[in-house]
């Protein structure tokens, strides 16, 4: 059992469209990150979220904590061929300082 | 702009074999992690470490795991006795405040044979 499900797992969509990806899980989080790792390279941390139902936006993309610090969510607007890679959430439990979870990552490919 | 490095970025190993993996933090960072990525699947959560002790470990790190900060710069994860499924991308992080900001090295890619 995965403590954070990412969704979908793969995405193909043409340049210019919208899409939300998913992270869940049952357990409370202190804090989720998200990232983007190319092939071959150590993870990029894009935000992180700490308050419950807390929205941040970097440029086109929008990152949302739920209320409950369970879920996040990430969505771009327009997604562009450069937003090609692989997208990963990673949280810290509320009660397990300094532990980090990952989820099994998100492959989306942006066709131009 | 400041950034974790790691040496070696290919390492290959037999069986057996003790291996160090090396990790120069960001200078003025105070939590150190270890994680590794076996070929197509998550990253896995080794080790923290903070204040020169180890402030959280996950169930793969066992006996057969070591991380050391020998100086003020170097983080190092030591391997025992490697076996085949140790083969991964090993990547070293750091933080500054150990909560909310993670910078992730390039990784060493440890083959054993």
């Amino acid at each position: 059992t995965q403590l954070l499900e990412q969704s979908p797992q793969f995405l193909s969509i043409q340049e210019g469209e919208n899409l939300t990806v998913y992270c869940n899980s049952s357990s409370v989080f202190s804090s989720l990150q998200w990232y983007r790792q190319e092939p071959g390279e150590g993870p990029v941390l894009l935000v992180t979220v700490v308050t419950g139902g807390e929205v941040k936006k970097l440029k086109r993309l929008t990152f949302q904590f739920g209320d409950a610090r369970k879920d996040s969510s990430l969505h771009i607007t327009a997604a562009q061929p450069g937003d090609t890679g692989l997208y990963l959430c990673a949280g810290e439990l509320k009660d397990n300082f300094n532990k980090f979870y990952f989820g099994s990552g998100t492959k989306l490919n942006v066709k131009p | 702009e400041p950034e974790v490095t790691q040496t070696p970025s290919h390492q290959v190993t037999q069986m057996g074999q003790e291996v160090i993996l090396r990790c120069v933090p960001i200078s003025n960072h105070l939590y150190f992690y270890w994680y590794r990525q076996i070929l197509g699947q998550k990253v896995e959560f080794l080790v923290s470490f903070y204040n020169n002790e180890i402030s959280e470990k996950s169930e793969i790190f066992d006996d057969q795991f070591s991380v050391e900060r020998p100086d003020g710069s170097n983080f190092t994860l030591k391997i025992r006795s490697t076996k085949l499924e140790d083969s991964a991308m090993y990547f070293c992080a750091s933080s500054w405040d150990g909560r909310y900001e993670q910078y992730f090295g390039p990784g060493t890619r440890l083959t054993v044979t």
